[in-house]
């Protein structure tokens, strides 16, 4: 059964420091798609990062990056050069190609420090 | 803007009353999707819908019901059977085929009481 597990429940990072949020998934598709989310206060939920599982290269945005592990199953995000706004609750989530359900994570709480 | 809307933002009601979430879509996405977060938690799929007038089931549908009548609106109605609707409810879309993230909704905070 698919499976996301994210064993960080809360982060703190210095400002200007890069930070990485773990992400490990359970699926036994070969084909599947992985992704970050970020939700502030505010309740909305934004993203920020895809990887497909064929993909050969790390996905990259901007402050971002995914560090993906396929033999270790793992998916974990990378942010450089933290900034305060950075603070939030950050979810990852995986989705089976052939499939509309999205299976998400407990979620990381980063705080960044000034 | 194209984008998802959700209304109300603050949604209040007494305990044994169905009450009915708004989700709108003009991004012509074929998925819609229904969450809910409990604070501290992640999401948890309650309803999906990947065509017009065709949905299934998530893992905690209980006590729920949704409707796709139209391809941009989704509602989901928490209805009286639900044994502790108070939480935070999100409404994605997205695209179908692969690959596409969800676009969700700005969200409704529901309190029973």
């Amino acid at each position: 059964a698919q499976k996301i597990t994210q064993t960080q429940p809360g982060m703190f990072v210095q400002e200007k420091e890069a930070v990485t949020l773990d992400c490990t998934y359970d699926t036994s598709d070969p084909s599947y798609g992985l992704f970050w989310y970020k939700q502030p206060s505010s309740g909305e939920m934004i993203f920020l990062i895809y990887q497909g599982s064929y993909d050969q290269q790390n996905a990259t945005e901007g402050r971002y990056s995914l560090n993906f592990q396929k033999a270790r199953k793992s998916a974990n995000l990378v942010i450089s050069a933290s900034q305060l706004g950075d603070s939030a609750m950050y979810f990852c989530a995986m989705r089976e190609w052939g499939t509309y359900k999205y299976i998400f994570g407990t979620g990381t709480r980063l705080k960044v420090l000034a | 803007d194209g984008g998802i809307t959700q209304s109300p933002k603050y949604l209040f009601r007494k305990e044994g009353q169905n009450v009915t979430l708004s989700c709108e879509q003009n991004l012509n996405h074929d998925a819609m999707y229904w969450y809910r977060q409990d604070p501290g938690q992640g999401l948890r799929l309650i309803y999906y819908s990947q065509i017009v007038n065709d949905f299934q089931k998530g893992d905690i549908a209980e006590g729920y019901s949704v409707s796709r009548e139209k391809k941009e609106s989704f509602p989901l109605t928490v209805t009286s059977a639900q044994k502790n609707p108070t939480a935070f409810y999100l409404c994605a879309s997205s695209p179908t085929g692969d690959p596409y993230e969800q676009y969700f909704g700005p969200g409704t905070r529901l309190t029973v009481t």
